[in-house]
């Protein structure tokens, strides 16, 4: 089975403040991707960014960085210099559990979400 | 491109009920994956098509079915609607749903049952 937690239920931050946003997870796979998705009050998941479990590198795209690492199974997502429009609630995501055998199907598990308020 | 479309984004019912979202992948994906969302049990897959072809389903009852066309689009269906089904309906649509592929969300439908 697998699981994702994301401790933090709710968090505020000033704008212009960076955050983070904590996730661990739990899987028997040993390839799997890990995703972030935000969702705004309009109900759409969008998007943020993924990554592959045999792929350790952190990197920083604009004001999104993330930093994986297997050793603690977690996957922390951090907004720098966060502004308003930030604010949604945020999704970590493992995919994985797909059909045995390469067949494909993977669903994604998804963590309870951290609800982001950014402050002006 | 175009995004995922969902039909309709907003929809009450009563109990006892039936009914039917739909969705429409973006074009050229060919694997619609539905999810349901509720306050207290978050994010759950519901089930899978890929090719008219239910791959995978997840821990809900038979009430919940669905279906995909031959242009990939997807319709679920709930039957015998009960008050816990309400909830936001997301459909998710991706190439071939392989692990490493992102899947890409459409902006639900909020189905209330009352």
């Amino acid at each position: 089975a697998q699981k994702v937690t994301q401790a933090q239920t709710e968090i505020s931050v000033v704008e212009k403040e960076d955050v983070t946003l904590d996730c661990v997870y739990e899987t028997r796979d040993t390839t799997y991707y890990l995703f972030w998705y935000k969702q705004p009050p309009s109900g759409e998941l969008v998007f943020l960014i993924r990554r592959n479990s045999f792929d350790e590198q952190n990197e920083i795209s604009g004001r999104y960085s993330w930093n994986f690492q297997k050793s603690t199974s977690s996957f922390n997502f951090t907004i720098t210099a966060s502004q308003v429009v930030d604010s949604a609630v945020y999704f970590c995501a493992l995919s994985g559990g797909g059909l045995r055998g390469g067949a494909g199907s993977y669903q994604l598990t998804f963590g309870k979400g951290t609800k982001l308020s950014v402050i002006p | 491109k175009a995004g995922v479309t969902q039909t309709p984004r907003y929809l009450i019912k009563t109990r006892g009920q039936q009914v039917t979202l739909s969705c429409s992948p973006i074009s050229g994906h060919r694997s619609v994956s539905w999810y349901q969302q509720t306050p207290g049990q978050g994010l759950q897959f519901l089930f899978e098509y890929f090719s008219e072809t239910q791959r995978n389903k997840g821990n809900f009852p038979g009430r919940f079915s669905g279906r995909q066309f031959s242009n990939s689009r997807s319709e679920m269906n709930v039957s015998t609607l009960e008050l816990g089904d309400s909830a936001l309906y997301l459909c998710a649509s991706s190439l071939q749903n392989q692990g490493r592929e992102t899947q890409y969300f459409g902006p639900g439908t909020r189905l209330l049952v009352l």
